[in-house]
């Protein structure tokens, strides 16, 4: 079963709005990364938070982490067409280096 | 820097044959994923290896995938014989050893299954 949930499924936002992304997952994390998959492409590494952090920046990337509601957030500022794509959490844990893909959010930025 | 490489890109087969993928890591990458992503879901982890072993297999459906990397570096996974919930994408990605959080994914190869 997979470990994160993404919220909201789907976004839909204007060229220049900011995009925030919920992840919540269950069991306790090491770290929490962010991806991004563009269509019928791989995924990109976009983020990682560990898990004695709570805020991490990154260009126009924002992403938080609360550990004790199991909760990342993403915030894409300022958001461009080409930002279109899905994004994913993903959980990192101890002893064997597990990474868990949560279901995405899909992420169109109307030009 | 060249990326890590899949083929084929796309693959139509009929149920119960077999299907076989390659994947190339990054060079100097020890840690070799193999993902199948259905559609509308996230990557599942299928197998795992640490240069040429395996260190995570649990969620490969053993009765009909296998998976190998000679030498610890090119991988191939196979499919035999194949059903229709097995079309997917399968993403190949690799990381350094000491740094297996920040994985590097192939373009993925697109099997559909008739």
């Amino acid at each position: 079963s997979q470990q994160g949930e993404e919220d909201p499924q789907a976004l839909s936002i204007q060229e220049g709005e900011n995009a925030t992304m919920n992840c919540s997952y269950k069991t306790s994390i090491n770290n929490l990364q962010w991806y991004r998959q563009n269509s019928g492409r791989g995924l990109v590494h976009l983020i990682l938070i560990r898990s004695n952090e709570r805020e991490k920046h990154s260009g126009r990337l924002r992403v938080t982490l609360d550990t004790s509601k199991k909760s990342s957030s993403l915030l894409i500022t300022a958001s461009r067409a080409a930002d279109t794509a899905s994004y994913f959490c993903a959980t990192g844990h101890t002893g064997g280096f597990k990474t868990i893909f949560g279901a995405g959010t899909r992420l169109f930025v109307k030009a | 820097e060249a990326g890590v490489a899949q083929s084929p890109r796309y693959k139509i087969i009929e149920k119960r044959q077999s299907v076989a993928f390659w994947c190339n890591p990054i060079s100097g990458h020890a840690t070799l994923y193999w993902y199948q992503q259905i559609l509308g879901q996230g990557p599942k982890l299928l197998i795992q290896f640490q240069n040429n072993g395996v260190v995570d297999d649990s969620q490969l459906p053993k009765d009909r995938f296998s998976a190998e990397r000679l030498k610890g570096v090119d991988s191939t996974l196979k499919i035999q014989p194949a059903k229709l919930e097995d079309s997917a994408v399968y993403l190949c990605a690799s990381s350094f050893l000491t740094s297996p959080d920040t994985q590097y994914f192939g373009p993925g190869t697109r099997l559909t299954v008739l």
